[in-house]
């Protein structure tokens, strides 16, 4: 059994500010780190896909980097608003995908 | 293009009854995965099979089956349902297998309850 971790576990920020966490996870058989949306009631939405060690990856204000030789990728979201409060999972893919418990992001208005 | 789409959306049963699961993946993807999701807890993978073929098994009991049919879509099965069973069942299709490193779309869902 693989160890996905993600951090912090839940986070308030106010609109406008920028934010950042963290997924960890193995370093050895990576094969690549998906970077997953999930909002309540809904499917989770997928951000990213990352399979190359110093991998970055944007999509409007959100963005992500890869570590695989440390084991970490790093999700950022700049200028946050309401409308990314959501919980941000991480996946490990090998054989499966390996999830991580997530980070429950509320900006507040 | 429809996503994937998942059946029923809830479902209540009595412990030590069956359960049934659909999901249709995404058009052309072959490959469809199944998740266990608890409250608090990130999906565990419970099943992957790619080309009607079981190609990954997480660590749930024997009570879990699934399998594939010629139009992909894809039936979870769980036998004498325990209250433990009680989560959020998600599905997500992928063209290729996941050891690929492919790109995955979920399903909403299915919330079964045991009592």
């Amino acid at each position: 059994i693989l160890n996905v971790e993600q951090s912090p576990q839940s986070l308030h920020v106010q609109e406008g500010d920028s934010t950042n966490f963290t997924c960890s996870f193995p370093s050895s058989n990576f094969y690549a780190l998906h970077w997953y949306r999930w909002e309540t009631a809904k499917s989770p939405e997928a951000l990213f896909v990352m399979t190359l060690n110093g991998d970055e990856k944007k999509k409007g204000r959100i963005s992500a980097t890869l570590n695989t030789k440390e084991g970490y990728s790093y999700l950022y979201i700049k200028g946050s608003q309401p409308e990314d409060s959501a919980t941000y999972l991480c996946a490990f893919s090998g054989n499966q995908f390996y999830f991580g418990t997530g980070t429950s992001l509320t900006v507040i208005p | 293009d429809a996503g994937v789409t998942q059946s029923p959306t809830h479902l209540i049963k009595t412990r030590g009854q069956h359960v049934t699961l659909r999901c249709s993946p995404i058009s052309g993807h072959k490959s469809v995965s199944w998740y266990q999701q608890v409250l608090g807890q990130g999906p565990q993978f419970i099943f992957q099979y790619y080309e009607k073929e079981e190609r990954g098994r997480g660590n749930f009991p024997d009570r879990f089956s699934a399998r594939q049919f010629p139009n992909y879509s894809s039936e979870l099965n769980v036998n004498a349902l325990l209250l433990g069973d009680s989560a959020l069942y998600l599905c997500a299709s992928s063209l290729f297998q996941l050891l690929l490193g492919t790109e995955a779309f979920f399903g909403q869902g299915t919330r079964l309850t045991v009592v």
